[in-house]
Order: C-alpha cells, then structure tokens, then sequence
C-alpha cells in the first residue's frame, strides 16, 4: 500500500518571500501521479499541482512549483511571493497509473499561515 | 468550478438514525467518489462508482453503504450513524480511470453525530 507523509504539521511565512512544504510517499510502483490539493478556511479542495512520474521536468503553475525527487521518492511544493490568500492547508496526495488507479491517498496536510 | 453539488451542507443527528448525504454532478463524468475528513488523517475514501450500479469499497467503508442509478447523483448512506462518523465528508468526480484525469471536489458536508 502507498503512503504519504507529510512532515511539517504547520508552517508560517512572510507576505511576499518563499515556502517550502515538504511531502514523502512510499511505493512500489514505477509509475504514477503526485498533487498538491489546496484548502482555505472555505473548505473547499482545490487542485493546485500535478506531476507525472515519467516526467523528469518539474511541474509548475505560476507562483507554485514542485520538487520531484523520484529516486528520493519526495515532492515538496514551492510557493513563491506568498500571497494572503494562499493561507491554507495543503495536501500531498499520490495516485498510481493503471488499474485500480481509482484511489487518491492523501497525506495528513501542512497547514500554511502567510503573515502580512 | 466543477459543477458538483453535496446535499446537505451540514447535519446534526442522534446515534443510530440511518443518514443519506448527496452528490450531485453536472459534467457526465463517469467517475465519482465519497472521502472523509478528520483531523489528523487526511482525507480517505469511502467507497468510489465507476458507472451507473458500479460501486467498489474504499479503505474506510466499514459502516457505509452507497448507491448510484443515475450518472449524475452519487448517494452516501449511513444505515445506523455512530459518533466516530463524525466528519467532514466530500464527493470527488473524474472525467476517466486514472490519475490523468484529477479528481475534482464539492464542497464538503459537515455531519454531527451526537
């Protein structure tokens, strides 16, 4: 079974500079998919980021990119010129490709304080 | 936004009482799925359809039943709701199998059992 953790319960940053949130998963499998859900105080889940194993190139979404370390199996997310709104917490979630592909597994979450 | 839709938004009940949550789609995916959040874990799926009267358990089902005869409306069923059901539970879609296609979420349905 996969895992995922999240080691960072809780993070704050400064309006306008950079964080780092880190995520670790655990597999077998060779080949699969890694997300950075959002969540504000809304309660909404809201898909910020994905990476596809087979891609050396990291993705990126604007302000947000990621780390992708397969051989280290990490993902960590990086948020740039934080911005009050990205206040949140944040998920780390696997899926792998194929069949039964049908389960994200989430990690525990980093809750995310942007300070102005 | 995805267009999904979970009824109630929030709901208080008693042990023991049976307890329907609804999800609602407009976008014909075919994929549907019920997690729960509790503090602490995340978010774990429940039981997942795959097409009209096709269901599968997930990791947390235990105390759970769902149903699904119509592609756009995904029912969520607790026969006799217990107060470690307590939780935040959310409807995810997917447009096909597989993580190509993210999963999208509703907004959440805050259910009290006391």
């Amino acid at each position: 079974a996969q895992t995922v953790t999240q080691s960072q319960p809780e993070m704050s940053v400064q309006e306008a500079e950079t964080v780092t949130l880190s995520c670790t998963y655990d597999t077998s499998e060779n080949n699969y998919y890694l997300f950075w859900y959002k969540q504000p105080p809304s309660r909404q889940m809201i898909l910020v980021i994905r990476q596809e194993a087979y891609k050396q190139q990291n993705a990126t979404e604007n302000r947000f990119s990621v780390n992708f370390q397969k051989a280290a199996k990490s993902f960590s997310l990086k948020i740039s010129d934080s911005q009050l709104g990205d206040t949140a917490m944040y998920f780390c979630a696997f899926s792998q490709v194929g069949a039964g592909s049908y389960q994200l597994t989430f990690g525990k979450g980093t809750k995310l304080s942007v300070i102005p | 936004d995805a267009g999904i839709t979970q009824s109630p938004r929030h709901k208080v009940t008693e042990t023991g009482t049976p307890v329907t949550l609804r999800c609602h789609q407009t976008e014909n995916h075919r994929y549907m799925y019920w997690y729960r959040q509790d503090p602490g874990h995340g978010l774990r799926l429940i039981h997942y359809s795959y097409g009209v009267k096709d269901t599968d358990k997930g990791e947390v089902s235990d105390g759970y039943s769902v149903s699904r005869s119509k592609t756009e409306d995904f029912l969520l069923t607790l026969e006799s709701a217990t107060s470690s059901q307590t939780s935040v539970y959310f409807c995810a879609i997917s447009e096909s199998w597989g993580s190509n296609q993210p999963q999208h979420f509703g907004d959440g349905t805050r259910l009290s059992i006391l």
